[in-house]
């Protein structure tokens, strides 16, 4: 089965510039997480969806972090305008209900310059 | 102030040592978890631990929970080269539901050969 799959990869962009990233889920899991990771400030969460509806976006940095669920097998986090500081790994995970376990997509190592 | 302080940072060993990582909160959690993370992939679940005093073990590796759930260790027994990475704690804020994990920055292993 596939895993959790995030896309871009990797992707490089200049400040000012709208950046997409963008998640499928395990199919059958009822919670998406979007993470953040730097070497500051380690691995934060950003914000979190059950069965598309978001529930806590307390970790959002700002107002120009939006994140959708428009469907169960797809999310997007987008961020508009982007600055130097977003740069960083941005994970995205799944899990079912009832289990403890949270499974990680590859992440997005987003550079902005 | 980050709320999972872990120890050491770095820790760079030879193949067939032993080391213990430590995890340490001042913070009561319902669960907490370990995870390894490997360069240029998501983290991935090794251990949950809900009980004070709970004892894993998975192979080479064992897991313990405080007796006061505010902090835990890994020990690993005769580390080999691929026990290489980053080791995360994360610990469960939501009340034992595991929506909202609060992750360490994380112990980079290095075991060489």
């Amino acid at each position: 089965d596939a895993g959790v799959i995030q896309s871009p990869r990797h992707e490089v962009t200049e400040m000012g510039q709208e950046v997409t990233l963008r998640c499928k889920p395990i199919s059958g899991h009822d919670y998406l997480f979007w993470y953040r990771q730097t070497m500051m400030r380690g691995l934060e969460l950003l914000i979190y969806f059950n069965n598309n509806v978001p529930i806590d976006d307390s970790g959002m940095p700002e107002d120009r972090f939006s994140a959708k669920m428009p469907n169960a097998s797809f999310s997007t986090l987008k961020i508009q305008p982007s600055e130097p500081r977003d740069s960083a790994v941005y994970f995205c995970a799944s899990k079912r209900d009832g289990s403890y376990e949270q499974y990680f997509g590859p992440g997005t190592r987003l550079t902005v310059t | 102030t980050q709320l999972l302080e872990q120890s050491p940072q770095f820790l760079s060993i030879q193949e067939g040592e032993n080391l213990t990582v430590y995890c340490n909160s001042s913070s009561v959690f319902s669960s907490l978890q370990w995870y390894r993370q490997e360069p240029g992939e998501g983290p991935v679940l090794l251990v949950t631990v809900v009980t004070g005093g709970e004892v894993k073990k998975l192979k080479r590796l064992t897991f313990q929970f405080g007796d006061a759930r505010k902090d835990s260790s890994l020990h690993i027994t005769a580390a080999q080269p691929g026990d290489t990475g980053l080791y995360l704690c994360a610990g469960d804020r939501s009340g034992g539901s595991n929506y909202k994990l609060t992750f360490g920055k994380g112990t980079l292993l290095t075991v060489n050969p």
